[in-house]
């Protein structure tokens, strides 16, 4: 069974930088997996921010990017804000099946 | 502006099988540019692909659930249909429909506001 790995959970100063990653268990992540990056706050639907590794849709804040970097797919927020506290969820694509990952929660302190 | 709104039962009981509907308004079903997906979410946890359909009724779906699940289309009332058999309380679960772009590759980015499935008897 695919897994997809996040950091559980990660803690961030407001105005800094912080990466999130999304490993696979099947060995690197590359575009081919068409790496997503969703943003849920409590009570809420998940948002897309980052589709098919960085791009962003016209709703996604510009400190928000999205990348590969040492064989995963990573999620760079870079000047963070108090409202970027929130479960952030990667997602890839295994050849007719989406896996997500576990998430990570970012908390801005 | 396009917008999903799934609707069923917010109770099921154990072994029975669990039907969810997702409304599609704002737009077609039936573009040739999407698929239309199925995600859940137990509470306090993370979430899970179901799977997915074309308008023409082609589906795919999560190889730990496909035993059990069969998600339809319904042109005529714009709608996706989700059933997931024999359900237990692992079954629990927010269920979301959501818009997936084939070209480009842009994933569930239009979301429904969810739907809380409890299955206890």
């Amino acid at each position: 069974q695919t897994v997809v790995t996040q950091e559980p959970s990660l803690t961030v100063s407001p105005g800094g930088t912080v990466t999130l990653t999304c490993a696979s268990s099947t060995g690197a992540v590359t575009s081919g997996y068409y790496p997503n990056w969703f943003q849920q706050k409590p009570g809420q639907a998940p948002r897309t921010l980052i589709y098919s590794t960085s791009n962003k849709h016209s709703w996604t804040p510009a400190r928000f990017s999205g990348s590969l970097l040492g064989g995963k797919a990573a999620l760079t927020l870079s000047g963070v804000q108090p409202e970027d506290e929130a479960e952030y969820y990667c997602l890839l694509y295994y050849g007719g099946a989406w896996v997500f990952g576990g998430g990570t929660k970012l908390t801005v302190l | 502006q396009l917008q999903l709104q799934e609707s069923g039962p917010g109770l099921v009981k154990p072994s029975e099988t669990l039907s969810l509907t997702c409304t599609v308004s704002g737009g077609s079903i039936s573009s040739s540019d999407y698929y239309w997906g199925w995600i859940r979410q137990p509470p306090g946890k993370g979430l899970e692909w179901i799977g997915s359909i074309y308008y023409s009724g082609s589906t795919y779906y999560n190889p730990s659930l496909k035993s059990r699940v069969t998600i339809s289309v319904d042109t005529s009332k714009n709608q996706v249909s989700l059933n997931l058999s024999s359900v237990t309380a692992a079954d629990t679960a927010i269920y979301y429909c959501a818009r997936d772009r084939k070209v480009p590759r842009i994933v569930f980015d239009i979301w429904g506001q969810g739907t809380m499935v409890t299955v206890s008897s």
